[in-house]
């Protein structure tokens, strides 16, 4: 788990509840992304931000879908309400910039009941 | 933003064969492309990755190629070994592909 931590691992949830999954990078990259993994549709890119600022958040799903950065040392994905269709596992990565090795927290499985 | 395609989206060599993954992108500004491996119920993890003003990269028994002109590049693994058996994503910067399931028969 060296560089990102993500809590929690698993979380299972029934529809229409709020889901907070978070992101934690222990090392000094200026970078963080949020993906999505899903069978059907692989891995999808979120949003990313460059030091702590939004940059790309095309491929946040719906309004539903948000995500804050409020420091160099922690971002939050927030999911409100969840839908059966979330289910998927959830990535943060980081870097040191948008042309630079990712590396990948341990993930978040969600499953949306 | 940037398209990644990457076929094919399964192959199954034997051991000892080579393997050849191909991804084409569409945005001509991106200059990074890094190659992932995810094993089952892991995170992806770099294995190799080439800049755009290399045309081919090489470690060991993996190596990459870069077409700039005709945006696409491609993953090469020679002499295959089971260990090899996973999941293969091309990325355009931070835009993957759709991943490549490899296995490896022994």
């Amino acid at each position: 788990d060296a560089g990102v931590i993500q809590s929690p691992r698993h979380e299972v949830t029934e529809m229409g509840q709020e889901v907070t999954l978070r992101c934690k990078p222990i090392s000094g990259h200026n970078s963080l992304f949020w993906y999505r993994q899903t069978m059907m549709r692989g891995l999808e890119l979120l949003i990313y931000f460059n030091n702590n600022v939004p940059i790309d958040d095309s491929g946040m799903p719906e309004d539903r879908f948000s995500a804050k950065m409020p420091n160099a040392s922690f971002s939050t994905l927030k999911i409100q309400p969840s839908e059966p269709r979330d289910s998927a596992v959830y990535f943060c990565a980081i870097a040191s910039g948008g042309a630079a090795e990712q590396y990948f927290g341990p993930g978040t499985r969600l499953t949306v009941t | 933003g940037e398209n990644v395609e990457q076929h094919p989206s399964t192959l199954s060599v034997q051991e000892g064969d080579s393997a050849v993954i191909k991804c084409t992108y569409s945005d001509s500004a991106s200059n990074y492309f890094p190659w992932y491996k995810q094993e089952l119920g892991k995170r992806p993890q770099l294995i190799i990755d080439i800049r755009s003003n290399v045309g081919e990269k090489k470690d060991q028994r993996i190596a990459v190629t870069l077409n700039k002109t005709a945006k696409h590049f491609s993953l090469h693994i020679t002499e295959t070994q089971p260990e090899d058996s996973a999941v293969y994503f091309c990325a355009a910067q931070f835009y993957f592909g759709s991943g490549t399931k490899l296995n490896v028969k022994p």
